[in-house]
């Protein structure tokens, strides 16, 4: 299995972006990037999950490098309620198997 | 809400009882998850089911018995627990194609006295 490394905690003001990274630098060719977060006493929540194209939706945007050996969560315009565990988790996209969640990082929002 | 509820929300129980968590999901999704998250830990993997199949066990106690008895439902039924079982019991559902797109529901909280 592919492991991922993430800092352990990182601070954003509100209203400002946040550039969550992880590297996964022995990620294999058939392996995506998935992004979930976790925000006190509630079940994870999937966030976004890409390949090797960047990609964008309602909620962040994921940049992967060139080489795929990392990448970076992007929370646009954070809010309090962002304030969250943040998992990267790297795996295949194939049937029978599940995430596995590493530490993460926590993200914590101030006004 | 993510389409995917747990009942109950809390449960104290002594180590000689028995109960079930149970797990309904509303996504029409055909696989299910059992998760275990202890203090300060990360989430681990108990159980995975596929089409109503049991397709994975973490290495997890027979004290800990899952039931699937169709695609939306699925049940943790717990018996002789420990006090270090004590933890949040996540339940989360997906399609089979899409297995890291995961939806979680709100988890038990779990006090084993």
């Amino acid at each position: 299995d592919a492991k991922t490394t993430q800092p352990p905690s990182m601070d954003c003001a509100e209203g400002r972006a946040a550039n969550l990274p992880c590297n996964h630098s022995t990620i294999s060719g058939n392996e995506y990037v998935y992004w979930y977060r976790q925000i006190h006493s509630q079940g994870p929540q999937y966030i976004i999950h890409g390949l090797k194209n960047n990609e964008t939706n309602e909620m962040a945007s994921l940049i992967i490098t060139e080489d795929r050996k990392s990448s970076t969560l992007i929370l646009p315009h954070a809010t309090l309620r962002d304030t969250a565990v943040y998992y990267c988790i790297v795996r295949p996209n194939q049937a029978g198997t599940a995430l596995i969640f590493g530490k993460g990082t926590t993200l914590s929002v101030s006004s | 809400e993510t389409g995917v509820t747990q009942t109950p929300r809390h449960l104290v129980m002594g180590m000689t009882n028995k109960k079930s968590l149970k797990c309904e999901q509303h996504l029409g999704h055909n696989a299910m998850y059992w998760y275990k998250q202890s203090a300060k830990k990360p989430l681990e993997l108990m159980f995975v089911y596929n089409f109503k199949e049991q397709t994975e066990n973490n290495s997890v106690p027979s004290r800990f018995s899952p039931e699937c008895p169709n695609s939306s439902h699925l049940f943790l039924h717990l018996h002789t627990l420990q006090p270090e079982d004590s933890a949040l019991y996540l339940c989360a559902s997906s399609q089979v194609g899409s297995a890291y797109e995961q939806y979680f529901g709100p988890g038990t909280r779990l006090t084993v006295t």
